[in-house]
C-alpha cells in the first residue's frame, strides 16, 4: 500500500524558515518524480514544486521561486521542502504527491499524503 | 502562467448526469487530469490522460476534451460523489510545470 506521510508543519513567524518532510512507503521511491501541492484555508489547490526521480529536474511555482527549495533522499525514501522567508500568504496545508512518471514535466499525481499545516503569523 | 477556469458550483439530482468543465489555453496541448476532494480529505485522482481511470474509481466517471475545454462527466451521480473537483494540466507558458483549475463544488440533490 502506497503511503505518503508529511511532517514538519507548524506556526512560524513571517520571515522565518521551516522544513517539511514526506516519508514514502509502499512503492519504489526512486522510480518516480514527486511534488508538493498546497491548499490555503478554504481555497483551491496550488502546485508548489516538483522534482524528478534523480533530482536532475526541478521546478517551482513563481510564488515560491527563490524562497523554497525541494530535495529528496532516495536512500531514505524521503522528500523535503525547505521554506525560507515565509510570508502570511504561504499559510496552507502542504501535500506531498507522487507522480506517475520518473521525469519532469511529469504526468499526474496518483497518490497524495494527508498534508501538514503551515501557519505563518506573528 | 496559464489559467484553468471552472464553474464554481453545479448541482445534480441523484442518479442523473452532470458535466464539469475546465477551460484554458494549455488544454489545446495537454490532457487534463481530474481530482476529487471531499471535506477534510486529500485529493484523489479520478481521471487522467485521454480518459483513464485509476484502479478503484467507478466507471461512472469519464473524461473528454475538445479544443481548450476538458470535461469530467459523472453518469448516474451518487451521494458519495458530492465533493470539490479540480482539473489540472501541464502549463503551456513554459515557466512552470503544472496548473490547477479553480475548482467546482458538486452537490448531489
Amino acid at each position: 500500500e502506497v503511503q505518503l506521510v508529511e511532517s514538519g508543519g507548524g506556526l512560524v513567524q513571517p520571515g522565518r524558515s521551516l522544513r517539511l518532510s514526506c516519508a514514502a512507503s509502499g512503492f519504489t521511491f526512486d522510480d518516480y518524480a514527486m511534488h508538493w501541492v498546497r491548499q490555503a484555508p478554504g481555497k483551491g489547490l496550488e502546485w508548489v514544486s516538483g522534482i524528478s526521480w534523480n533530482s536532475g529536474s526541478i521546478g517551482y511555482a513563481d510564488s515560491v521561486k527563490g524562497r523554497f527549495t525541494i530535495s529528496r533522499d532516495n536512500a531514505k525514501n524521503s522528500l523535503y521542502l525547505q521554506m525560507n522567508s515565509l510570508r502570511a500568504e504561504d499559510t496552507a496545508l502542504y501535500y506531498c504527491a507522487k507522480d506517475m512518471t520518473m521525469e519532469l514535466p511529469g504526468r499526474d499525481f496518483d497518490y497524495w499524503g494527508q498534508g501538514t499545516l503551515v501557519t505563518v503569523s506573528s | 502562467s496559464s489559467e484553468l477556469t471552472q464553474d464554481p458550483a453545479v448541482s445534480v439530482a441523484l442518479g442523473q448526469t452532470v458535466r464539469i468543465t475546465c477551460q484554458g489555453d494549455s488544454l489545446r496541448s495537454y490532457y487534463a487530469s481530474w481530482y476529487q476532494q471531499k471535506p477534510g480529505q486529500a485529493p484523489v485522482l479520478v481521471i487522467y490522460g485521454k480518459n483513464n481511470r485509476p484502479s478503484g474509481i467507478p466507471d461512472r466517471f469519464s473524461g473528454s476534451s475538445s479544443g481548450n475545454t476538458a470535461s469530467l462527466t459523472i453518469t448516474g451521480a451518487q451521494a458519495e460523489d458530492e465533493a470539490d473537483y479540480y482539473c489540472n494540466s501541464r502549463d503551456s507558458s513554459g515557466n512552470h510545470f503544472y496548473v490547477f483549475g479553480t475548482g467546482t463544488k458538486v452537490t448531489v440533490l
